[in-house]
């Protein structure tokens, strides 16, 4: 089993549509959590950060479940510029991060 | 701020054949990272460095991977001999002392024939 898990995608949604990605992992000890994206071909990048108080960065919010070892991104109102792989990411007690294996997302006009 | 910048961009060899990879983080990051995406999957990290030292080179393949970061600033990956299976990309990252995000370089993509 893979220390963390998302669904692979892809996920076809219209634009304006609200969709939610969710990722578990299996390490008790995970410290910190972020998600990255990644668009075709080229590197990931940090997206935003993710606390068990959640957090909100305009359309996007990430929240994490300790007790449940789940995390999840919500993305209100899509852009097509929102196509793109992302990747759910949590470190122990050193900066290694350890990737999903990212969930795709394309939305269509 | 210039990113971080890795050469070459693609490369494709015959398996046998040795490869080098080479990377320059972002200037003042003291930890390097070397990780290596497949198709479909998310990078896995292949060793990190902080400064010169390597602390972490659990998951790199020793039988025919190496790596090195003599100064403390640039780094280089290499693989003798390379096999079919080593086809992927090949990611450097940096960051700087104490905070988790890490900076992506565009990778190298490595095709084994």
């Amino acid at each position: 089993r893979k220390e963390v898990e998302q669904d692979p995608g892809p996920f076809n949604v219209p634009e304006g549509a609200t969709v939610a990605f969710n990722c578990t992992y299996s390490n008790s000890a995970s410290q910190s959590f972020f998600w990255y994206r990644q668009d075709c071909r080229k590197e990931p990048k940090l997206l935003m950060s993710v606390y068990s108080s959640g957090n909100e960065d305009g359309r996007f919010t990430a929240q994490l479940n300790r007790a449940s070892q789940y995390i999840s991104l919500l993305i209100r109102d899509s852009k097509l510029s929102d196509s793109a792989t992302y990747l759910c990411v949590v470190t122990h007690n050193t900066d290694k991060l350890i990737f999903g294996t990212g969930t795709r997302l394309q939305v269509f006009p | 701020e210039a990113g971080v910048v890795q050469s070459p961009r693609y490369k494709i060899i015959e398996k046998k054949q040795p490869v080098a990879f080479w990377c320059n983080p972002i200037s003042g990051h003291n930890t390097l990272y070397w990780y290596r995406q497949n198709l479909g999957q998310g990078p896995e990290l292949l060793i990190r460095y902080e400064n010169e030292e390597a602390v972490d080179d659990s998951q790199l393949p020793k039988d025919r991977f190496s790596a090195e970061r003599l100064k403390g600033v640039d780094s280089t990956l290499k693989i003798q001999p390379a096999e079919l299976g080593d086809s992927a990309v090949y990611l450097c990252a940096s960051s700087g002392s104490g905070r988790y995000e890490q900076f992506f370089g565009p990778g190298t993509r490595l095709t084994v024939l």
